[in-house]
């Protein structure tokens, strides 16, 4: 059974201090990993696809990267309006239909 | 303007109701689907469809149903079958089954009285 176990649940930080989201995951052949942000009350927003280990992508002050087993999600110098929950979620090989979600980490950025 | 559109925002439904939750795309996909988030867990996929007239159930079918009458529209009905249906419901779409980014629509909050 595929699985996703993100870290940490929460997290507070301060305006210009940069942290790493995490992302473990068990799936039975990795099609791809993929990152969304959601803000309350709306839908998840798409950020980035990663396919296979060593990959890595960057948005702004969001970077995305993937290793065999987990990825992370860097935010640098994060700013109050990155403030938002962030979801990763995995499609395994053998089942296309499907993405297997994390329960998210609830990100703050404080002024 | 292309996107995922659906109706309505919130949704309030007396016990024994049935309802039904809109889901409109004009993003040309193919395919559709339906999931439930609820407080503090991921994201649970109902049902999905890869073509018109075609729909396959997800993780937690039970008490929903759906149509695909139109490439455009999945509308997802809530039965009174639907023991705890009090959640936030997100339809997504993507350019087919097999292809990998869904995009979301901004859901709809249902809240059973």
């Amino acid at each position: 059974e595929d699985q996703v176990t993100q870290s940490p649940e929460a997290l507070r930080l301060q305006e210009g201090e940069s942290s790493s989201l995490n992302c473990s995951y068990t799936v039975s052949g990795l099609r791809g990993l993929f990152w969304y942000r959601q803000d309350p009350g709306k839908g998840p927003e798409f950020l980035f696809t990663l396919y296979s280990a060593g990959e890595e992508k960057e948005k702004e002050r969001l970077k995305a990267t993937l290793t065999k087993k987990e990825s992370f999600l860097h935010i640098t110098a994060p700013k109050p309006e990155d403030s938002a929950t962030y979801l990763c979620a995995v499609q395994a090989g053998g089942s296309a239909r499907q993405l297997t979600f994390g329960s998210g980490t609830q990100l703050t950025v404080l002024p | 303007d292309g996107g995922i559109t659906q109706s309505p925002k919130y949704l309030f439904r007396k016990e024994g109701q049935n309802v039904t939750l809109s889901c409109e795309q004009n993003l040309n996909h193919d395919a559709m689907y339906w999931y439930r988030q609820d407080p503090g867990q991921g994201l649970r996929l109902i049902y999905y469809s890869q073509i018109v007239n075609d729909f396959q159930k997800g993780d937690i079918a039970e008490g929903y149903s759906v149509s695909r009458e139109k490439k455009e529209s999945f509308p997802l009905t809530v039965t009174s079958a639907q023991k705890n249906p009090t959640a936030f419901y997100l339809c997504a779409s993507s350019i087919r089954v097999s292809y990998n980014e869904q995009f979301f629509g901004p859901g709809t909050r249902l809240t059973v009285l």
